[in-house]
């Protein structure tokens, strides 16, 4: 089956330390994005990638960082430069504007 | 700024009830406008997406509208179910800058 994964589904980060997000797609999608969910709030876009080797900031980029060296493959990594980092994070991938699909989240916490 | 609201915030109703979930933006250059659900700590599956040029989809009891005149979308669901508890979120995409944008979603809860 086609699909998006995401890992972790939980991850816990200590004061001062980079994590880094995994999301993998097998839908040929070349499109991907990052998004920040917080409680009572919708999606926020961190990062997006329309195809490989390039990549564009969203609407809140700082603190994060990401690379897409492989159609499939856009991980997203949260530095310590980023002070409020506890939030589900959801990556999604699109063909095109008429379809997202999204995986099933990561959930970090600061510890 | 494209900005896009849905409300209420959080909604219950007994089982059996016809419902009505709104969103509203400000894009007049929306490209469609799609509809998720998400489970708690789940992801988001997609409901309804509507083009722009279209002003209804349907899918089973639910049916969404899009009314771009007045910035409008509604997602209607007939006979709920618990099972149709979840929250749902109306999203945007935007000609003009190429995203989704996102509403704050609706918590739904359908009592048995």
């Amino acid at each position: 089956d086609g699909g998006i994964t995401q890992s972790p589904k939980y991850l816990f980060r200590k004061e001062g330390q980079n994590v880094t997000l995994s999301c993998e797609q097998n839908l040929n999608h070349d499109a991907m994005y990052w998004y920040r969910q917080d409680p009572g709030q919708g999606l926020r876009l961190i990062y997006y990638s329309q195809i490989v080797n390039d990549f564009q900031k969203g609407d809140i980029a700082e603190g994060y960082s990401v690379s897409r060296e492989k159609k499939e493959s856009f991980p997203l990594t949260v530095t310590s430069a980023q002070k409020n980092p506890t939030a589900f994070y959801l990556c999604a991938s699109s063909i095109d504007p008429s379809g997202y699909t999204f995986g099933s989240g990561t959930r970090l916490t600061v510890v | 700024k494209q900005e896009v609201t849905q409300i209420p915030a959080a909604l219950s109703v007994p089982e059996g009830e016809n419902l009505v979930l709104n969103c509203s933006f400000t894009d007049s250059a929306i490209y469609n406008l799609q509809w998720f659900r998400q489970d708690p700590g789940k992801g988001l599956t997609s409901l309804l997406l509507i083009q722009s040029s279209q002003r209804e989809q349907t899918s089973g009891r639910l049916n969404a509208s899009l009314d771009k005149s007045s910035g409008r979308s509604t997602l209607y669901i007939a006979a709920s179910q618990p099972g149709d508890s979840a929250t749902y979120l109306c999203a945007e995409f935007s000609g003009n800058t190429g995203k989704l944008i996102f509403g704050q979603g609706t918590t739904l809860q359908v009592k048995p």
